[in-house]
């Protein structure tokens, strides 16, 4: 089936340093990858959505400059968190969709727990 | 806008019963998916069960099942059978098929604890 392979699975910074999260679908191709931030026993809130050779949309009140998407191929897409703050700290996960499985839900990554102190 | 509301955060069930997860949702559209996903401790998130609202038969997948009443917008799952490795948390999610993101609406999860 459907992979996503999300790396690395724990990151810790310091703060006001950068952090890249990568997000790639081993085995599928992906024109739309979702960006999510889950806080510890809350829901996933969606932080924005990642399309393959365009810029992200970016959901209410998600900082556009503070979190980088890039999405430059079918099988990646990576989100920098920049000039990190304790608050960032937080698990994030990204999911992928094919092309053709929109039917089937969207696969998602292992997630990574970053911890900036 | 999409909402999801899971009323129970938390959950128990002796192994080998069934216990029924609820969750209803608000949308004014006609064509949309209903999912159940779970997590883990490894904070994974599965893929349980699926639902096309179009489609009025109930989905299942083994002991996983579901209650899909559009038109009360309830969507409830049944787990049979309860295993201890169903010890998760479990989001219904929304998906409206009528805009072109298709991204999920996850509702505050449920967290499901299997008793020995």
């Amino acid at each position: 089936g459907a992979v996503v392979s999300q790396h690395p699975s724990w990151v810790i910074c310091k703060s006001g340093t950068s952090v890249k999260i990568e997000c790639r679908s081993l085995d599928f191709q992906a024109t739309t990858m979702f960006w999510y931030r889950q806080f510890p026993k809350q829901s996933l809130m969606l932080m924005a959505t990642s399309n393959e050779g365009s810029k992200a949309t970016y959901e209410q009140g998600v900082e556009k400059d503070k979190f980088l998407i890039n999405h430059a191929s079918l099988t990646l897409s990576t989100l920098t968190v920049t000039s990190a703050h304790p608050e960032d700290s937080s698990f994030y996960i990204c999911s992928a969709r094919e092309l053709k499985g929109i039917i089937y839900g969207y696969t998602f990554g292992s997630g990574t727990r970053l911890t900036v102190v | 806008a999409q909402t999801v509301t899971q009323s129970q955060p938390e959950m128990s069930v002796q192994e080998a019963e069934t216990v029924t997860l609820s969750c209803t949702y608000d949308t004014s559209e006609n064509n949309y998916y209903l999912f159940w996903y779970k997590q883990p401790p490894s904070r994974q998130m599965i893929l349980v069960i699926r639902q096309e609202a179009y489609k009025q038969q109930n989905a299942t997948e083994n002991r996983f099942s579901v209650n899909f009443q559009k038109a009360a917008k309830s969507f409830s799952l049944k787990i049979s059978d309860s295993q201890l490795g169903d010890t998760a948390m479990y989001f219904c999610a929304f998906m409206n098929l009528q805009t072109g993101a298709n991204n999920l609406f996850f509702g505050t999860g449920t967290r499901l604890t299997v008793i020995p």
